[in-house]
């Protein structure tokens, strides 16, 4: 199985930008990048997806690498309200959504 | 559309009893995915299903645990002779997949279970 490798932990100051690492060195050429991420208390929530190019919505941006193995979520200003565990998840065929452990990432104040 | 809905929210069991966990997805989803997640880790995937077939079940499933999804809508989760492992929260996920990569899970809450 394709597998992805994050950081346990990071942390960022609020307002400033944030940039989550993901490692996934044995992605294959048909595997897309997702990212959710999962607040205190509640279910996973979609952040963004992409395959080659660059991604942007309202949420933050995905860079992914020239080479393809790895990726970085970035979020542009973090706010007390992204604190979350973040999850990098290669999606195979659209069939397989394994997690990992994600990120934890803490916003101070 | 209220979003992926899962019932009980919370429950609470003795050892060796069976429970039932109800997963009503959003309307127009075919396909529904369960997870169990445990307290500090990620939610780990348990089976999944495309309208009512069960396409994929993960070797975590024992032989305790059944899922159906009879008519392709709502989905439950049984776990028969339950064990103190068992305690964890219950996450169900729908989707519907549009173009290749457009897998995006929609979560419920999630049904937590606590085996005494």
């Amino acid at each position: 199985d394709a597998k992805t490798t994050q950081p346990n932990s990071m942390e960022s100051n609020e307002e400033e930008p944030v940039h989550l690492p993901c490692n996934h060195s044995t992605i294959s050429g048909t595997d897309y990048i997702h990212w959710y991420r999962q607040l205190p208390s509640q279910g996973p929530e979609y952040v963004i997806h992409g395959l080659t190019s660059n991604v942007n919505n309202r949420m933050a941006s995905l860079a992914i690498a020239e080479d393809r193995k790895s990726s970085t979520l970035i979020l542009h200003r973090a706010t007390l309200r992204d604190a979350a565990v973040y999850y990098c998840i290669l999606s195979t065929n659209n069939n397989d959504m394994r997690f990992g452990a994600g990120t934890r990432l803490t916003v101070k104040p | 559309d209220t979003g992926v809905s899962q019932n009980p929210r919370h429950k609470i069991t003795k050892r060796g009893q069976n429970v039932t966990f109800r997963c009503d997805p959003i309307s127009e989803h075919n396909r529904l995915y369960w997870y169990r997640q445990t307290l500090g880790q990620g939610p780990e995937f348990l089976t999944y299903f495309q309208n009512e077939a069960q396409l994929e079940k993960s070797r975590l499933l024992s032989d305790r645990f059944s899922a159906e999804r009879p008519k392709g809508s709502f989905s439950t989760l049984e776990i028969q002779r339950t064990e103190q492992g068992d305690s964890a929260m219950y996450l169900c996920a729908s989707s519907s997949p549009r173009g290749l990569g457009a897998n995006v899970l929609t979560f419920g809450a999630g049904s937590r279970l606590t085996v005494l």
